[in-house]
């Protein structure tokens, strides 16, 4: 995904709060999400976000998307070690495919 | 509960083998995708289908992949005469027209080319 760009690794400790940052460039993205992906798994999808809202919340999850800069991030509050995984900001700019970043690694330690 | 399944979960071939994935979605999704997922990045979207209909194929479609979904519901992906270039995870995903778009992976077929 060279039109999405996330960081490469984050480290948090358990209990505090984790935030992956993303940025994107197609200002006709529709809709824009998060997917997790576990070792040797597939992608699981955690949340979207409609690109006319500025922030979705679910659970342990915030979505925020400043759509002027083009950046999405989102927050995990309370991490936990079972939040290890790799994060994917992916948009969806057509009616069809998805355009993935390069995934966040993120280790929680205790 | 059935999500989007992927068989086989792997497959070591040699170099110049043909071989065929399936993927089976959600059941009443109508829309079927392939991405490939190499080490160290994020899917890259191959094609997708409407019902039976292929729509879209990407670049990194090259002759030697082709993709079916004869009834609209499984389909196949074949890579002939594999390279070991092909070697990464071809992931498959479903999703319903009109509910958002939201797609749903499979775990994903790990392909290695020996």
């Amino acid at each position: 995904g060279e039109d999405v760009e996330q960081s490469l690794f984050l480290s948090v400790r358990e209990g505090d709060s984790s935030v992956i940052n993303c940025t994107y460039t197609d200002s006709s993205s529709t809709y824009l999400y998060w997917y997790k992906q576990e070792p040797g798994a597939g992608l699981q999808l955690l949340t979207y976000i409609f690109s006319n809202m500025d922030m979705k919340q679910d659970q342990r999850l915030t979505v925020l998307l400043n759509k002027k800069d083009k950046h999405l991030s989102l927050r995990i509050a309370d991490t936990q070690t079972g939040d290890s995984a790799i994060y994917f900001c992916a948009e969806g700019t057509n009616d069809y495919k998805l355009s993935f970043g390069a995934g966040t690694t993120v280790t929680v330690r205790a | 509960d059935t999500g989007v399944s992927q068989d086989p979960r792997h497959k070591i071939t040699k170099r110049g083998q043909n071989v065929t994935f399936r993927c089976d979605p959600i059941s009443e999704h109508n829309r079927l995708y392939w991405y490939r997922q190499t080490l160290g990045q994020g899917p890259e979207f191959l094609t997708y289908f409407q019902n039976e209909a292929q729509l879209e194929k990407s670049r990194l479609l090259s002759d030697r992949f082709s993709a079916e979904r004869p009834k609209g519901s499984f389909s196949t992906l074949e890579i002939q005469r594999t390279e070991q270039g092909d070697s990464a995870m071809y992931l498959c995903a479903s999703s319903y027209s009109g509910a958002g778009e939201t797609q749903y992976f499979g775990p994903g077929t790990r392909l290695l080319v020996l």
